[in-house]
C-alpha cells in the first residue's frame, strides 16, 4: 500500500537557520511528491512538487529531490525566517482518482 | 487562491444528532475531496468525487456520506455524530485527478461533537 513517513516535530530552529525535514514514502506504480505548508488557522497550501523521480521541486527557498533509489522527499531551506513558522506536510498522490497520503505533519517554529 | 469555501467554519454538535458540512468551488474542477485531521494522523481521505453523482470511499469512511447534485458543492454528511468524529474537516479540488494534479484545499471546518 502506499503510506508516507515524516520527520516528528516539534523542530525548533533559530533564524537563518538551515532546514531539513526529512520525508521518506512507500508506494505502487509512480507517484508525485508534494509539501504542502499550513499556517495557524488556515488550510493547506501547496509549496512544491515533483512528479517523477529526480525532478526537484522549488519554491520560496525551499527545495525537495524525488529520490526513487531511496525512497525519499526530504525538505530543504538553506536559511529559515521567522516567517516560515508552520506546519509542513509530505504527501504522494497518483493513484485512482489522484488520492493523496499524508504524512502526520512536522511543526517548525522559528525564533528570531 | 482557488476558490474554495466551506460552510459552516465551526460547528459543536451533540451525539447522535446529524450533520451537514458544505464544501462549494468555483473553479469547475471534476474531483472533489474530503479529508479530516487530527493530531498524529495528518491528513486522511473520507470520501471524494469524479464528478456529479459519482463518489467513492477513502480510507476513513466509516460512519460517513457524502453527495454531489452539481459541479460546485459536495456535501459530507455525518448521520448520527459520535465524539470520534470530532476533528478538523477539510475539503480539497482538483483539475482532472491525474497523477501529479494539485489539490487545492478550502480553509476548513472545526467540528466538535460533545
Amino acid at each position: 500500500g502506499n503510506s508516507v513517513t515524516q520527520m516528528e516535530g516539534p523542530v525548533t530552529l533559530s533564524e537563518e537557520a538551515f532546514l531539513t525535514i526529512n520525508c521518506t514514502y512507500t508506494a505502487t506504480g509512480y507517484p508525485s511528491l508534494f509539501w504542502y505548508v499550513q499556517y495557524p488557522g488556515e488550510g493547506l497550501q501547496l509549496l512544491l512538487k515533483a512528479t517523477k523521480a529526480d525532478d526537484k521541486g522549488s519554491n520560496k527557498g525551499f527545495e525537495a529531490t524525488y529520490r526513487k533509489e531511496t525512497t525519499s522527499f526530504h525538505l530543504e531551506k538553506g536559511s529559515v525566517q521567522v516567517s516560515d513558522s508552520a506546519v509542513y506536510f509530505c504527501a504522494l498522490g497518483g493513484n485512482t482518482g489522484n488520492q493523496f497520503y499524508f504524512g502526520t505533519g512536522t511543526s517548525l517554529t522559528v525564533i528570531p | 487562491d482557488a476558490g474554495i469555501t466551506q460552510s459552516p467554519r465551526h460547528k459543536v454538535t451533540e451525539t447522535g444528532t446529524p450533520v451537514t458540512l458544505r464544501c462549494h468551488q468555483t473553479e469547475n474542477h471534476r474531483y472533489m475531496y474530503w479529508y479530516r485531521q487530527d493530531p498524529g494522523h495528518g491528513l486522511r481521505l473520507i470520501h471524494y468525487s469524479y464528478g456529479v453523482k459519482d463518489t467513492d470511499k477513502g480510507e476513513v469512511s466509516d460512519g460517513y456520506s457524502v453527495s454531489r447534485s452539481k459541479t460546485e458543492d459536495f456535501l459530507l454528511t455525518l448521520e448520527s455524530a459520535t465524539s470520534s468524529q470530532t476533528s478538523v474537516y477539510f475539503c480539497a479540488i482538483s483539475d482532472s485527478g491525474g497523477a501529479g494534479d494539485t489539490q487545492y484545499f478550502g480553509p476548513g471546518t472545526r467540528l466538535t461533537v460533545l
